[in-house]
C-alpha cells in the first residue's frame, strides 16, 4: 500500500489476556521498527527488523513481549498476559534500511492499546 | 550512547508568533538529524531532516540547521498558525546504532488564535 498500515487502530483488552498487533509496511521497505508511546511520554524503541538478519530485540521491556516478521513483510507484535502498564500507543515504522539515514522512517497511525 | 534532549513543553504561542524549539544531541561523529510532527490523533510524520553539518532542513515554513559545533538542531518558524498545534519530536539516526532512530521526549506546541 501507499503507507504503513496498522491494525487494529484501537484495542481494549482485559488484564491477563494476550493481544496481537499487526503492521503492514510500505512495499519494498526492508527495515521495520516497533516503538511504544505511553501517555505524555516520548517514544520508546521496542524492536527492529532488517531484511533477513536477526532482529534487534534490545528494547523489549519483558519476555511477555515478542514480535515476528513473516516473509520480510508483515509484522506482528504479541503481548502476553497484558498488564495495565502496557497501555500505550504502539507505533510501527518502515524504511529502506540503509536509506533511513537519508529518508528517515515512515510511521503508521498506531494501535492504541488499553488494558482494563 | 546516543541521546536527544529537547525543551519540555507545552509551548503556548499566539498566532503569528515566532517559534523556537530547542534540540541538542549527544553522539559521536555525524548522525543524521530529523524533526517529526504528530498532529492530534495521528501518527508521526517526517517534517524535515539534515544529513550533514551546516545543512538546513526546511518544510512548511519550518527550518532547522545542523550545528555540529553546538550539537544542536533547533526548530524554528517565523509565524506559527493554529494548525501547527502538535507534538514535535527531534531525533537522530547514527550508523553506530544500526538504523534505529533515537527520539527526544517531544514538545507539545499549542497555538492560540
Amino acid at each position: 500500500g501507499a503507507g504503513v498500515s496498522q491494525s487494529p487502530s484501537n484495542k481494549v483488552t482485559e488484564k491477563g489476556k494476550d493481544v496481537e498487533l499487526r503492521c503492514d509496511p510500505i512495499s519494498g521497505h526492508t527495515a521495520l521498527y516497533w516503538y511504544r508511546q505511553s501517555l505524555g511520554q516520548g517514544l520508546e524503541f521496542l524492536i527492529y527488523f532488517q531484511g533477513n538478519s536477526a532482529p534487534d530485540k534490545s528494547g523489549l521491556p519483558s519476555d511477555r513481549f515478542s514480535a515476528e516478521r513473516t516473509g520480510g513483510s508483515v509484522s506482528t507484535l504479541t503481548i502476553q498476559r497484558t498488564q495495565q502498564e502496557d497501555s500505550a500507543v504502539y507505533l510501527c515504522a518502515s524504511s529502506f534500511g540503509q536509506g533511513a539515514a537519508n529518508y528517515g522512517y515512515t510511521f503508521g497511525s498506531g494501535t492504541r492499546l488499553t488494558v482494563v | 550512547g546516543n541521546s536527544v534532549t529537547q525543551m519540555e513543553g507545552p509551548v503556548t504561542l499566539s498566532e503569528e508568533a515566532f517559534l523556537t524549539i530547542n534540540c541538542t544531541y549527544t553522539a559521536t561523529g555525524y548522525p543524521s538529524l530529523f524533526w517529526y510532527v504528530q498532529y492530534p490523533g495521528e501518527g508521526l510524520q517526517l517534517l524535515l531532516k539534515a544529513t550533514k553539518a551546516d545543512d538546513k532542513g526546511s518544510n512548511k515554513g519550518f527550518e532547522a540547521t545542523y550545528r555540529k559545533e553546538t550539537t544542536s538542531f533547533h526548530l524554528e518558524k517565523g509565524s506559527v498558525q493554529v494548525s501547527d498545534s502538535a507534538v514535535y519530536f527531534c531525533a537522530l539516526l547514527h550508523n553506530n546504532a544500526g538504523n534505529m532512530l533515537t527520539f527526544g521526549g517531544g514538545t507539545r506546541l499549542m497555538v492560540k488564535p
